[in-house]
């Protein structure tokens, strides 16, 4: 069974633009969970999506989005980018009902 | 918001050492999971606990449920070098939003 996938692996972006990473749950799981990951505040619960609709929501800045399709593939988007915003992002995928959760490899996102 | 006391915040310890980290929380929790993260990629689940009181083994490690379902443990046994990495709690609410709360990780660094 293939595990978590984000794409893109390294994003290199400038300050003010917006960008889209990309999250395959591994197959049957239907909730998508997003991380933020920074060596000064640890691993950030940015939002969970379950069958396309988003269930729980951390304490990010509305510049933070995301959305989830009919094949529980997920996106995150974060528009108006800060230099704050470099980071390691991590997916996260369950089954739904259960607790345990599996991540991908992370984008990890650079702004310059 | 929840937060879950992780300590040590990191260890440096001999090979064939045992190594022993805890989390602890004002909360209670009905699941807790322990993560394992190497550089450049996610977080890897090392083991799940349930049940309060619950002792669960997987190879070197051995991870424990607090009675009080407020804190678990992760013992690991004899060190060996692969061991290396940052080691993370996680723990999903008895009551509340489904989310998981991490710990600030533990890093463990092994001298040979």
């Amino acid at each position: 069974k293939a595990g978590v996938t984000q794409t893109p692996r390294y994003l290199i972006k400038t300050r003010g633009q917006q960008v889209t990473l990309s999250c395959s749950p591994i197959s049957g799981h239907r909730s998508v969970s997003w991380y933020q990951q920074t060596p000064g505040q640890g691993l950030q619960f940015l939002f969970e999506y379950f069958s396309e609709t988003q269930r729980n929501k951390g304490n990010f800045p509305g510049r933070f989005s995301g959305r989830q399709f009919s094949n529980s593939r997920s996106e995150m988007n974060v528009s108006t980018l800060e230099l704050g915003d470099s980071a390691l992002y991590l997916c996260a995928s369950k089954t739904g009902s259960g607790a345990e959760a599996f991540f991908g490899q992370g984008t990890r996102l650079t702004v310059v | 918001g929840q937060q879950l006391n992780q300590s040590p915040q990191s260890m440096f310890i001999q090979e064939g050492e045992d190594v022993s980290m805890n989390c602890t929380s004002s909360s209670i929790f009905n699941t807790w999971l322990w993560y394992k993260q190497e550089p450049g990629e996610g977080p890897v689940l090392l083991i799940a606990l349930y049940k309060a009181g619950e002792l669960t083994s997987n190879g070197r490690l051995t991870a424990q449920f607090g009675i009080t379902r407020k804190d678990s443990f992760l013992n690991i046994s004899a060190s060996i070098p692969s061991d290396v990495g940052i080691y993370f709690c996680a723990g999903q609410l008895l009551q509340g939003a489904q989310k998981l709360v991490f710990g600030q990780g533990t890093r463990l660094t092994i001298n040979p």
